[in-house]
């Protein structure tokens, strides 16, 4: 089966910019999380889909973070404007069950905003 | 709160050396607890991991036993190879706190032939 999908691998973009990441679930996974590493520091937890409906989003950072899984497929997370402090890797994951069941890791990807 | 806290990396082994990477917890309920690597230019995938006190979970030559008593995770191998070079999270996950882990900062190894 296809594991999960992050497009794009690397994004560089300028302080005040926009950009879009995107995660494409493994098939039939209705939950989605999205996870956050900044500068070598822990892996934190950002939120969780279940389906089309946002679960837990209490790691969301600030209202400049936007997240949407329409249809509970594939889900993009929107960084509006971007910060400094928004460097670092961008992971998704997703899983059949719950996070009971075996989480399956995306190979993320890493913002750099200058 | 809940937080995971390991060692601090990096750590660099010759090749067959032991291995421990520390990992300590602190949690409010009865956790599970993993060991992810993270491979060079590849994503997170579980290593290990144990859901009650005194379970032992094991993996590709790896082991890691739940001591509750002194709230521990830590990762061993007896024999480590230049393919085991790799970042190492571990992570906690409390069903009262719905979807998420709790990862700690992550150990980067190094294993030189």
């Amino acid at each position: 089966e296809a594991g999960v999908t992050q497009f794009p691998s690397h994004s560089v973009i300028e302080k005040g910019q926009t950009v879009t990441l995107r995660c494409d679930p493994i098939s039939g996974h209705d939950n989605l999380y999205w996870y956050r590493r900044v500068m070598g520091k822990e892996i934190k937890f950002l939120l969780h889909f279940v389906k089309e409906s946002k679960q837990d989003e209490s790691g969301m950072p600030n209202n400049r973070f936007l997240a949407e899984r329409t249809g509970g497929t594939y889900s993009t997370l929107k960084v509006q404007p971007a910060e400094l402090e928004d460097s670092g890797v961008y992971f998704c994951a997703s899983s059949y069950r719950g996070p009971d069941s075996p989480l399956h890791f995306g190979n993320g990807t890493r913002l750099t905003v200058t | 709160g809940d937080s995971v806290t390991q060692m601090e990396g990096p750590v660099t082994l010759s090749e067959e050396a032991f291995l421990t990477i520390n990992c300590t917890y602190t949690a409010t309920g009865y956790p599970s607890l993993f060991w992810y690597v993270q491979y060079p230019g590849e994503g997170l995938q579980l290593l290990l991991k144990a859901t009650k006190a005194d379970d032992k979970g094991s993996n590709k030559g790896f082991e890691a036993t739940y001591r509750k008593e002194t709230t521990s995770f830590h990762l061993e191998k007896g024999s480590v190879q230049v393919s085991d070079s790799a970042v190492y999270f571990c992570a906690l996950y409390l069903y009262n706190q719905g979807g998420k882990l709790i990862f700690g900062q992550g150990t980067e190894l190094s294993v030189k032939p």
